[in-house]
């Protein structure tokens, strides 16, 4: 079947706006992750949910982002009032077993 | 402090020569250690290596893991064009019951004809 989707693939945004990114995770995958990479940066973990259990929101870097997945499918990230130093691609996985994770194209963001 | 470190940081070769990236973890709570390969934006899976699987062979590429010396080596052979890439190094924990992954800051691999 499919891969992982997300989209926008590009966001070019003001300073200050908010914005939404969205992940379509692979079918029956009961994991799905979120991860930020900055440029010429590794990837660092935002957010993780698994099945019907509370996220683990351990990696959000402040209250201005948050993320909601419906049951088992669809999850938004937002990231309120946007700064500059948001700019990166959001990447988000999905994953059944444990630890192998696949990835989807990301989201490349610019907050200007 | 990193807790997955990975050298070199970049590699420029030549086709058809073998190259060793290496990755580094901590032992604490360790229970995997993956590699991927990122081309554009989207990290591939590779290898997954863990207590029971220590050693893995795809085609030109193989991984072993030392878990004595805490670190993880991907080999690729005759190298191609096509290997050119970031390849990123992560460790699965900690605990069972989280299933992060924590990301080295990956190696840049520059094949050149």
């Amino acid at each position: 079947g499919a891969g992982v989707s997300q989209s926008p693939s590009n966001k070019v945004t003001e300073k200050g706006k908010d914005v939404e990114l969205r992940c379509d995770p692979i079918s029956g995958h009961t994991a799905l992750y979120w991860y930020r990479q900055r440029l010429g940066q590794g990837l660092e973990f935002l957010i993780y949910f698994q099945g019907n259990s509370a996220p683990d929101k351990s990696g959000l870097p402040s209250d201005r982002f948050s993320a909601e997945r419906t049951g088992e499918s669809v999850s938004t990230l937002t990231i309120q009032r946007t700064q500059q130093e948001d700019s990166a691609v959001y990447l988000c996985a999905s994953s059944f077993y444990p630890d192998t994770q696949y990835f989807g194209p990301g989201t490349r963001l610019t907050v200007l | 402090e990193d807790k997955v470190v990975q050298s070199p940081l970049s590699l420029v070769v030549h086709e058809g020569d073998t190259v060793t990236l290496n990755c580094s973890y901590e032992v604490t709570n360790f229970r995997s250690l993956l590699w991927y390969k990122q081309e554009k934006k989207a990290p591939t899976f590779l290898f997954m290596l863990t207590s029971s699987g220590i050693e893995k062979k795809s085609g030109r590429l193989s991984s072993i893991l030392d878990k004595k010396e805490l670190f993880s080596i991907l080999n690729i052979t005759a190298t191609q064009t096509g290997d050119s890439a970031i390849y990123l190094c992560a460790q699965g924990g900690p605990g069972a019951g989280s299933y992060q992954l924590t990301f080295g800051k990956g190696t840049k691999l520059s094949v050149i004809p």
